[in-house]
């Protein structure tokens, strides 16, 4: 069955390093997404993408974000300069069209010290 | 106030029983999921529902869109259920909102 990759599973950081985060969607998916969860809490929405540009974006994701899907497979998510508070869990997730479900890919653990 | 509430926000069964999680919705919505959590932290899809009922296996999910309700019902617990079990909605836009999970633990 078709699933939904992220790399790495864990990354660590230095406060005010960059990070790309990577995910590869299910091929025939065309709108995609990245949540995240900090540790105790509950998911939340970040970003979602449609036809090569940003659909909706939360107020988390702000100028230190941005997304891109340069190759037509990859999706990926980089923090320019990442703060503390920026480590979470990222999930990215897929979906064939508005009315499917949404595939989640199994996380990416970011730390920043 | 959270836009998606659930409860319990807890729950612990023995093997066996049966299982009841409610989630609560204050916003119209195209759909709802039930979403499983493992202690990994992986995410996987259990249901979309936008009316009536669904059922797999030894889950079944029913949605009250009038009453904006929806529930997540377990039949015959088993200890590999064991997971943080999340309602999220969709408001007609593409992204989830999400509740905050209820946590169960079957025993054997």
């Amino acid at each position: 069955e078709p699933e939904v990759t992220q790399t790495p599973s864990h990354q660590v950081t230095q406060m005010g390093q960059e990070v790309i985060l990577r995910c590869v969607p299910i091929s025939n998916h065309l709108y995609f997404y990245w949540y995240r969860q900090i540790l105790g809490q509950k998911v939340e929405f970040l970003v979602s993408f449609y036809n090569n540009e940003i659909s909706e974006k939360s107020e988390i994701f702000d100028d230190q974000f941005s997304v891109e899907r340069p190759d037509g497979s990859n999706f990926t998510l980089k923090i320019r300069s990442t703060k503390l508070e920026d480590s979470a869990m990222y999930f990215c997730a897929s979906e064939r069209d508005r009315t499917d479900t949404q595939y989640f890919g199994p996380g990416t653990r970011l730390t920043v010290l | 106030k959270n836009e998606v509430e659930q409860s319990p926000q807890n729950l612990t069964a023995q093997e066996g029983e049966f299982i009841t999680i409610n989630c609560s919705y204050s916003v119209g919505i195209s759909a709802l999921h039930w979403l499983q959590q493992h202690p990994g932290g992986g995410i996987v899809s259990l249901f979309m529902l936008s009316s009536g009922k669904k059922k797999h296996g030894r889950l079944i999910a029913t949605i009250n869109i009038q009453e904006k309700h929806s529930s997540l019902h377990i039949t015959a617990s088993h200890p590999r259920d064991s997971a943080v079990y999340i309602c999220a909605v969709k408001r007609g836009t593409d992204k989830l909102i999400f509740g905050t999970g209820t946590r169960l633990q079957v025993f054997p």
